[in-house]
């Protein structure tokens, strides 16, 4: 079955330390993997996805099929990164390309 | 704001009660999807319709339908309403449906907050 899993509900971490917000998935087809941010009172966004290849605010993620991950990386939080993550999957099979979300990790930049 | 837009905001009825949201997509979007996000079960799709027509379901129960209409807003209906189904509901679209090829980004509104009382 199509799953995300994210097993840190809550990540703490001081300003200028590197993040890591971890994401497992299954899926039995070729993955296409996203990660969106909610800040505080903003919906849902983009923040970046895994066939672009691209940097969003310092932030990368990097699909690793042999550990079917796709964790979210930045060298150097910042407090303005603090917000709740969700990383999703789109799920292609007898559908139409829904998302399937993680339960989402908080993180939290303290200074 | 040309992005998804949802009505209400907030939303507070009893057990039993049957209630609609409404999204408006992004202009030029013709996919809809919903998704309820409730702590428990976290985000979850419901339903998505393309140019008005059902696509694909979710976990979306028998007393929850939608439709997309003419305009393209859609609206889900919940109907029998249950201490259980408070959560916090998304309408996202995207520009088009899903081709084996095509990355397919989809953009949320804000959100209804439904609490059964």
């Amino acid at each position: 079955a199509q799953r995300v899993t994210q097993p840190e509900k809550l990540l703490s971490v001081f300003k200028g330390a590197p993040v890591e917000l971890k994401c497992n998935y299954s899926y039995s087809g070729s993955p296409e993997l996203f990660w969106y941010v909610q800040y505080s009172r903003q919906r849902l966004q983009l923040l970046l996805r895994h066939i672009s290849r691209e940097s969003i605010k310092g932030f990368t993620a990097d699909l690793n099929k042999g550990e079917t991950s796709f964790h979210l990386k930045k060298p150097f939080a910042q407090e303005e990164d603090s917000a709740m993550y969700y990383c999703a999957l789109m799920n292609y099979g007898g559908s139409q390309g829904n998302l399937i979300f993680g339960k989402g990790t908080k993180l939290s930049v303290k200074p | 704001d040309s992005g998804v837009t949802q009505t209400p905001k907030h939303l507070i009825t009893a057990t039993g009660q049957r209630v609609t949201l409404r999204c408006s997509p992004r202009s030029g979007d013709l996919s809809v999807y919903w998704y309820q996000q409730s702590l428990d079960q976290g985000l979850q799709f419901l339903i998505q319709y393309y140019n008005g027509e059902e696509r694909a379901k979710g976990n979306i129960l028998e007393r929850f339908s939608a439709q997309q209409f003419p305009d393209l807003h859609s609206e889900l209906n919940l109907s029998s309403l249950e201490l259980g189904d408070s959560a916090l509901y998304f309408c996202a679209s995207s520009p088009r449906s899903w081709t084996s090829s095509n990355y397919n980004e989809q953009f949320f509104g804000p959100g209804t907050r439904l609490t059964v009382l």
